[in-house]
């Protein structure tokens, strides 16, 4: 069974400080890791897609990396900001299916 | 504009009365999707699609049936809904599978079944 691990679940951070959290998937059968934003009320928006291993994207202040080898990505904010409230998913496709993890919720206290 | 709609956004309804969520996408993706979100449990993936007239079981499929006759249109049909069927719904659509694709959600549907 493939499964997409999230951590942590829930996070609240300062207004300013800095933040990162965490998938695990699968190593084998990869074709490609996304992750998402979610808002509440709203449906998942993409931030970004990976598929080598070593890729580093960035938009603003939000970057991720991607480790295919030991299956795990890291999603970095920088300064977080209230707008940075959402919650953070992930998501391994392989060949033939999508799976996503069941997201990390970033509270950020101003 | 791209879009991705859903209808209805939210509905109401009784044990056992049929009912059918449609999704529309205007991108011409080939691959379409619908999933559930319960909380904690993130998104299962219920039924997907390649193209049209293909399509294949996801990870929660039971209870539910799509179609595929036209590219745009993906409905997924509830014959007869169950109060463990009461979640938010998304449809949700990407050019193919290939890696670099990008999925876009639709709005969501928010089904509470009695």
């Amino acid at each position: 069974i493939l499964n997409v691990e999230q951590s942590p679940q829930s996070l609240h951070v300062q207004e300013g400080d800095s933040t990162n959290f965490t998938c695990s998937f699968p190593s084998s059968n990869f074709y490609a890791l996304h992750w998402y934003r979610w808002e509440t009320a709203k449906s998942p928006e993409a931030l970004f897609v990976m598929t080598l291993n070593g890729d580093e994207k960035k938009k603003g202040r939000i970057s991720a990396t991607l480790n295919t080898k030991e299956g795990y990505s890291y999603l970095y904010i920088k300064g977080s900001q209230p707008e940075d409230s959402a919650t953070y998913l992930c998501a391994f496709s392989s060949a033939s299916k999508i799976i996503f993890g069941s997201g990390t919720r970033l509270s950020i206290r101003p | 504009e791209a879009q991705v709609t859903q209808n209805p956004r939210y509905l109401i309804t009784v044990t056992g009365k049929k009912l059918t969520v449609t999704c529309s996408q205007n991108m011409n993706h080939e691959y379409m999707s619908w999933y559930r979100q319960d909380p904690g449990l993130g998104l299962r993936q219920i039924y997907y699609s390649m193209n049209v007239e293909v399509t294949d079981k996801g990870d929660v499929p039971e209870g539910y049936k799509v179609s595929r006759k036209e590219k745009r249109n993906f409905p997924l049909i509830l014959e007869s809904p169950s109060p463990n069927q009461t979640s938010l719904y998304f449809c949700a659509t990407r050019p193919s599978l290939a890696g670099q694709d990008t999925q876009y959600f639709g709005p969501g549907t928010r089904l509470t079944v009695l």
